[in-house]
C-alpha cells in the first residue's frame, strides 16, 4: 500500500524559504511510470496545485508560483522535496505530497499524503 | 478566483440525489479530462473520480462523473451523512500550463 508523509518545520518566518520533504513508502520514486506532486490549501479555502515532479527531476510548475518554487527528487531515499523562497503570509497553508496516475505532469492525484500545516509568522 | 466554477454549497436530504456542477473552458474541461475529490472535514482529500467518469476500486457506484462540452457534473445518489464533504473538480489547462482546480462545493446532508 502506497504512503506519503510530509515532513517540514511546521512554522516558518517572512521572507524566509519553506523546505518541506515527502517520504514514500510501498512505492518508488525512481519508477518511471509516474508523476509526483505538491498542492497546497489554505485554511477555509480552496486546492492549488504547486507542481510534479518526474524521477528524472524533470518539473512543471504552477505559474503563480514560478520563481518562488523548486522541486527536487531523491530517488536514493524514495522521498521528494518542496522549497518555496520569500515566503508571505498568503503561503500559510496545509501542504499535501501526493502522487499522480501516470507519468503525465497533468494526471490526476490519486495517492495524498495526510498533509502538514505550514504557518508563516513571526 | 479560480479557473473552474463550482458552487459553493448544496444540501438534500438523506436518500435523495445530489449534483454538483464544474464549469470551465475550452482549454480546461473541454478538452482534458476531469476528477473530482471529496474531502472530508480534517482530512485529506481522496480521488473519487478519473478521466470524467471512471471511479477507482472501492468508490461505490452511488457515486458517479459526468462530462458535456465545457462542464462537469459529480452525481451522488442514495445521499449519506457520511458524504457530508468538500468535493473538488480538477483538470488540466493547457493555456495556462497548470493543473486547475475548482473552489470546492460543501455538501450538506440535512
Amino acid at each position: 500500500q502506497l504512503q506519503l508523509q510530509e515532513s517540514g518545520p511546521g512554522l516558518v518566518k517572512p521572507s524566509e524559504t519553506l523546505s518541506l520533504t515527502c517520504i514514500v513508502s510501498g512505492g518508488s520514486t525512481s519508477s518511471s511510470n509516474y508523476y509526483w506532486g505538491w498542492i497546497r490549501q489554505p485554511p477555509g479555502k480552496g486546492l492549488e496545485w504547486i507542481g510534479s515532479i518526474y524521477y528524472s527531476g524533470s518539473t512543471y510548475y504552477n505559474p503563480s508560483l514560478r520563481g518562488r518554487v523548486t522541486i527536487s527528487v531523491d530517488t536514493s531515499n524514495n522521498q521528494f522535496s518542496l522549497k518555496l523562497s520569500s515566503v508571505t503570509a498568503a503561503d500559510t497553508a496545509v501542504y499535501y505530497c501526493a502522487r499522480l496516475a501516470d507519468s503525465t505532469w497533468f494526471a490526476y492525484f490519486q495517492y495524498w499524503g495526510q498533509g502538514t500545516l505550514i504557518a508563516v509568522s513571526s | 478566483q479560480s479557473v473552474l466554477t463550482q458552487p459553493p454549497s448544496v444540501s438534500a436530504a438523506p436518500g435523495q440525489k445530489v449534483t454538483i456542477s464544474c464549469s470551465g473552458s475550452t482549454s480546461n474541461i473541454g478538452n482534458n479530462y476531469v476528477s473530482w475529490y471529496q474531502q472530508l472535514p480534517g482530512t485529506a482529500p481522496k480521488l473519487l473520480i478519473y478521466d470524467n467518469d471512471e471511479r477507482p476500486s472501492g468508490i461505490p457506484d452511488r457515486f458517479s462523473g459526468s462530462k458535456s462540452g465545457t462542464s462537469a457534473t459529480l452525481g451522488i445518489t442514495g445521499l449519506q451523512t457520511g458524504d457530508e464533504a468538500n468535493y473538488y473538480c480538477g483538470t488540466r489547462d493547457s493555456r495556462l500550463s497548470a493543473v486547475v482546480f475548482g473552489g470546492g462545493t460543501t455538501l450538506t446532508v440535512l
